[in-house]
């Protein structure tokens, strides 16, 4: 089985910095996503890791170790709009599932 | 916009009531996943299909039946549905699976079970 621990929430400034970290047991593992959800609406694809490292994208940054089962997602710059939650998901060996955390609801302030 | 549609947006019913929930994937997409997010349970794997065979279950329910049709659009049936079934279904789409396949979900449908 899966299971995937993530804080459930943060607070954070606007134009600040912050990390959203996400630790994951599996019995299988073909690759790591991030997703961004407004309340109510569907989640919206961030970053994708399958090896280690950093993987940046504009404002977001993303990195795995797989030894260690461990990602964070790091958002720069913060803007009020990056208020959401912020979900990881672990996808299985065969890649047909993704396993979510609970995710991290972010709350950034003026 | 992701180029996912599903229908209906909102569904109210009653308990013992037996729904559809409809998806179109992404033009291309050939994969299709059904999800269910719930206040306390976060957002679940259901079903997954790969043009119009099932690959892989999750949590899905006996209650709960899926199918992908010819066309690539997908149905999930809901039936004798009881009040903890209320929540949010996601359909998503990607072009296969596995590799930097990354899912595009739809807006969702918003289920109620009064």
């Amino acid at each position: 089985g899966q299971n995937i621990d993530q804080p459930t929430e943060m607070t954070a400034t606007e134009g600040a910095i912050v990390q959203i970290n996400c630790t994951y047991q599996t019995s299988g593992f073909n690759g790591l996503f991030w997703y961004q959800q407004h309340a109510g609406e569907a989640p919206t694809f961030l970053s994708y890791n399958v090896l280690d490292g950093l993987e940046e994208k504009g404002r977001f940054s993303s990195f795995l170790s797989r030894s260690k089962g461990y990602s964070y997602l790091l958002l720069k710059e913060l803007q009020m709009k990056d208020s959401a939650s912020y979900l990881c998901a672990v996808r299985d060996d065969a890649g047909n599932m993704l396993t979510f955390g609970g995710g991290t609801r972010l709350m950034v302030k003026p | 916009d992701s180029g996912v549609t599903q229908t209906p947006k909102h569904l109210i019913t009653a308990t013992g009531q037996r729904v559809t929930l409809r998806c179109s994937p992404r033009s291309g997409d050939l994969s299709v996943y059904w999800y269910q997010q719930s206040l306390d349970q976060g957002l679940q794997f259901l079903i997954h299909y790969y043009n119009g065979e099932e690959r892989a279950k999750g949590n899905i329910l006996e209650r709960f039946s899926a199918q992908q049709f010819p066309d690539l659009h997908s149905e999930l049936n809901l039936s004798s549905l009881e009040l903890g079934d209320s929540a949010l279904y996601f359909c998503a789409s990607s072009v296969a699976w596995g590799g930097s396949n990354e899912q595009f979900f739809g807006p969702g449908t918003r289920l109620t079970v009064l």
